[in-house]
């Protein structure tokens, strides 16, 4: 099990250009999140999907949009980069019953010049 | 307006000794509490959870403590070791959410040899 995984795991941006990070699991969770690091702030929710087709906006989902086509992918992107979008993103899935565990994958650190 | 506050952004502890960090909340409505760990460059990990219907849950070397009329919790690491130097993160949900969690911003715990 590979568990959740992201792709990129760096990426420079121009202000202006567009983005899709790629989130993947195989654990066969219903929900999935995408967060935002940044120093001294914590993990902020951007958006998250409770099932295959379904989306919700979180905390900050301003200057991002996702799409949840299928049940293991979650992607998230960018359409307009902006240097305040500068930031280390997450994706988390979870289980829809049971635990309220959420399971992360490593990361991707995103810069905008 | 942080609804889960980590006030101390680091703590150094000597190894074998005890570490304590702490996690402060202002909403009422939190019901359910995680605390995750994350080394550098990788994602965030669950450590141990506790909901608050109990005042304390044990896992080995690390126990968490509920008192929810200071709402206060705090994870307590006995003995430490090295190997616990990490980011930790306090984590809430909300009876009123899904299954979203609030995160505090981290406190980077430094067990010296």
């Amino acid at each position: 099990n590979a568990g959740v995984t992201q792709t990129p795991k760096f990426r420079v941006l121009k202000t202006g250009q567009s983005m899709t990070l790629l989130c993947a699991q195989d654990m066969n969770h219903e929900y999935m999140y995408w967060y935002r690091q940044d120093p001294g702030m914590g993990l902020r929710l951007i958006h998250y999907s409770v099932g295959e087709g379904t989306t919700a906006k979180g905390e900050v989902p301003d200057g991002y949009n996702v799409s949840r086509l299928k049940k293991q992918n979650f992607l998230l992107g960018l359409e307009s980069a902006a240097p305040s979008q500068t930031s280390v993103y997450f994706c988390a899935s979870s289980y829809s019953v049971g635990s309220y565990e959420q399971y992360f994958g490593p990361g991707t650190r995103l810069t905008v010049t | 307006d942080q609804q889960v506050k980590q006030n101390s952004p680091s703590l150094s502890v000597q190894e074998g000794r005890i570490s304590i960090l702490n996690c402060d909340y202002t909403n009422s409505m939190f019901d359910y509490f995680l605390w995750y760990k994350k080394y550098p460059a990788e994602g965030p990990t669950f450590l141990i959870s506790i909901s608050s219907i109990k005042d304390k849950n044990e896992d080995g070397r690390f126990t968490v403590f509920l008192n929810k009329s200071a709402k206060h919790l705090s994870l307590h690491i006995v003995p430490s070791q090295p190997g616990d130097s990490a980011v930790y993160f306090c984590a809430a949900r909300s009876s009123g959410s899904a299954r979203q969690l609030t995160f505090g911003s981290g406190t980077q715990l430094t067990v010296l040899p």
